[in-house]
């Protein structure tokens, strides 16, 4: 089974509007990490937010958040206000707390629309 | 400070060349990662190192293919021989990894190789 997965191979949003990216994870560990990186055209992938396992509130950086639903093993990116420069290719990821290995994603490819 | 660094940038070969990427993770990272991107296969994962110490080479396509890391600061991806199908963006990246509250540190990525075997 694949560890995480990502349904939406592309995603269009008009610019200063939010959007969703989605992300599911499979793990039967209790402690683990999800992570998302934005890769724009340029090529290097940057990180952007954090959520822990145990962490009781959603992880918030800037104008993204993460939508962590434990029961529903999902890990949502929020993009809040939406940019041009948003526009890229984005992932979801995952560090197990028994292991060091991240899983990544597929990817989202994401165009803010002017 | 510095990123992780991986040389060369861009390297154009000819098929049944011998290839060596070069990383250098972040100063004080004990783990490091080499994957693969390519459009038709995303981005896989080759081999990681724990403190110098090879753990998972299962994404290791085949034995065309080995990567050592001879000290912590260092490491090395060589393919020989290259082949067409080897042509893909190779990245390099470093994480500070161990037992309790280090689950949250993230993998920093290096700028990448872009590989073009002709």
């Amino acid at each position: 089974a694949q560890k995480i997965t990502q349904t939406q191979p592309g995603m269009f949003v008009q610019e200063k509007e939010a959007v969703t990216l989605d992300c599911t994870y499979d793990t039967s560990d209790q402690s683990y990490g999800l992570f998302w990186y934005k890769q724009p055209s340029s090529g290097e992938m940057i990180f952007l937010i954090y959520q822990g396992s145990y962490d009781e509130q959603n992880a918030t950086e800037g104008r993204y958040s993460l939508n962590f639903q434990k029961a529903r093993k999902s890990a949502n990116l929020v993009i809040s206000a939406s940019q041009l420069g948003d526009s890229a290719m984005y992932f979801c990821a995952m560090r197990e707390g028994s292991g060091n290995q991240f899983y990544f994603g597929t990817g989202t490819s994401l165009t803010v629309i002017p | 400070d510095a990123g992780v660094i991986q040389s060369p940038r861009h390297e154009v070969t000819e098929m049944g060349q011998e290839v060596t990427l070069r990383c250098k993770p972040i100063s004080g990272h004990n783990s490091l990662f080499w994957y693969r991107q390519t459009m038709m296969r995303g981005l896989e994962l080759l081999i990681y190192f724990n403190n110098n110490v090879p753990i998972d080479d299962s994404g290791m396509p085949e034995d065309r293919f080995s990567a050592k890391m001879p000290n912590a600061s260092f490491s090395t991806l060589k393919i020989q021989p290259s082949e067409p199908r080897d042509s893909a963006v190779y990245f390099c990246a470093s994480s500070l990894w161990g037992s309790g509250g280090l689950l949250g540190n993230e993998q920093f990525f290096g700028p990448g190789t872009r590989l073009t075997v002709l």
